[in-house]
């Protein structure tokens, strides 16, 4: 299958600062990611969609000025934590879909763990 | 999104099948249905889809009866590195294949 990639794997900051997570398809290209969030033992929950070339879209209840996000090209997305905080550390997962694979499946990165001092 | 309901947790031994079934009532037409796998501090990784009747791959079965109100996801011989969250998704072919994770079903499998 197709393969996501995520960067960094892990990140500790400190209160007040921002991270940048970066997601890229790797051997496919996609004008679409999606970015979502996961607390401990708790599932998934989608963040935004990114839209290559335009602005992303934000669920319910999500900052777009807190969690930036770019889709500069087809395959690499980021997401901006801005003035980070404890309560925003978390499980960070992005996902993509294969345009040209013909299937409706999504691939998702590995995902980045977010730690706020 | 349609809403997906499975259960909480399964338990399950070395060597056997594990079906996990999944309501989804309020399925469109147009909507397929995907498992995916989650191992702890991983991102999901793709199982299985269908749209109807049986889809089976190396690692799974999907079954799907024809009103396609409930999909069960088949797991033979499972071993105890299939110990993981299953979730399953509903996602319309329209609006940009968004996905709404349940709960998500915790299989463990014992030696």
């Amino acid at each position: 299958g197709a393969v996501v990639s995520q960067h960094p794997s892990w990140v500790i900051c400190k209160s007040g600062t921002s991270v940048k997570i970066e997601c890229r398809s790797l051997d496919f290209q996609a004008t679409t990611m999606f970015w979502y969030r996961q607390f401990p033992k708790q599932s998934l929950m989608l963040m935004a969609t990114s839209n290559e070339g335009s602005k992303a879209t934000y669920e319910q209840g999500v900052e777009k000025d807190k969690f930036l996000i770019n889709h500069a090209s087809l395959t690499l997305s980021t997401l901006t934590v801005t003035s980070a905080h404890p309560e925003d550390s978390s499980f960070y997962i992005c996902s993509a879909r294969d345009l040209a694979g013909g299937g409706n499946e999504q691939f998702f990165g590995p995902g980045t763990r977010l730690t706020v001092l | 999104l349609a809403k997906t309901t499975q259960p909480i947790s399964m338990d399950s031994y070395e060597g056997q099948e594990v079906n996990i079934t999944c309501s989804h009532n309020n399925i469109a037409t147009n909507d397929y249905i995907t498992w995916y796998q989650q191992f702890p501090s991983q991102g999901p990784r793709f199982i299985i889809q269908g749209y109807k009747t049986k889809v089976t791959n190396e690692v799974a079965s999907l079954f799907i009866p024809a009103d396609r109100k409930s999909s069960t996801l088949s797991l033979p011989r499972v071993s105890l590195s299939d110990t993981a969250v299953y979730y399953c998704l509903v996602a319309l072919s329209s609006n940009d294949y968004k996905l709404s994770f349940g709960a998500g079903t915790t299989v463990t499998v014992r030696a």
